[in-house]
């Protein structure tokens, strides 16, 4: 596709089931980013990918989320026991390579639409 | 470990300009900057690293002073277009890849 793609764009669930979030980035892209956002806040880091591996998952809050990248493309957030707290919009963002010439994120991050999480 | 933008919020007319600031506790080695809409996802607008390499959007200029560990960002000539939440997210040395976002700051343009 032309861009980021999520899926689903909405979800409702109830306290204490599982949900799977899914994200399509842009073909070639190589590092994959999941963000949260709270209502008036800014993204929260949650973790990123390059290629098929977790390079950084220090901002995931606990262990009942996690996140997969079986082939180095699709991504799934996966969040066991959801609890009410879990309420956001999940952003997954892509990029075509963390890092430029000089070793830093000289490349922007291109976002999908976001999957909005609510939790009964 | 999060920016603070200020300002918070900011109302102008069609044509004035305004500057949105970023400061870090932490040695920074980029920023990013990014506006988002109401109801939709953010839009990259500008990469400034160490050494004063920048990557950006024509229209937008921004500057990072790295003694300070801040950066600021320059929206002139304003349109009603403009109107939106500017985050920005910085990258730490010891985090390549690895964004922390600010709290925002409103920018609202009236004709």
């Amino acid at each position: 596709g032309a861009g980021v793609s999520q899926t689903p764009s909405n979800k409702v669930t109830e306290k204490g089931k599982y949900v799977e979030l899914r994200c399509d980035p842009i073909s070639g892209h190589t590092a994959l980013y999941w963000y949260r956002q709270s209502l008036g806040q800014g993204p929260e880091f949650l973790i990123y990918f390059q290629g098929t591996g977790a390079a950084d998952d220090s901002g995931l809050p606990n262990d009942r989320f996690f996140a997969v990248r079986p082939e180095g493309s699709v991504s799934t957030l996966k969040i066991q026991r959801t609890e009410r707290g879990d309420s956001a919009v999940y952003l997954c963002a892509s990029s075509p390579s963390p890092f430029g010439g000089t070793g830093s994120s000289y490349n922007e991050q291109f976002f999908g639409p976001g999957t909005r999480l609510t939790v009964l | 470990q999060q920016p603070v933008q200020s300002p918070q919020a900011v109302i102008l007319r069609e044509g004035e300009d305004a500057v949105i600031n970023c400061s870090s506790s932490k040695a920074l080695y980029s920023v990013h900057w990014y506006r988002q809409k109401h109801g939709e996802a953010p839009v990259f607008l500008m990469i400034l690293l160490k050494g004063g390499e920048q990557k950006g959007h024509e229209k937008i200029s921004a500057s990072f002073n790295e003694k300070k560990q801040q950066s600021s960002l320059y929206l002139t000539a304003s349109q009603l277009s403009y109107s939106g939440t500017y985050f920005c997210g910085t990258e730490l040395r010891t985090s390549y890849g690895k964004l922390t976002f600010g709290q925002g700051t409103i920018l609202t343009v009236h004709p």
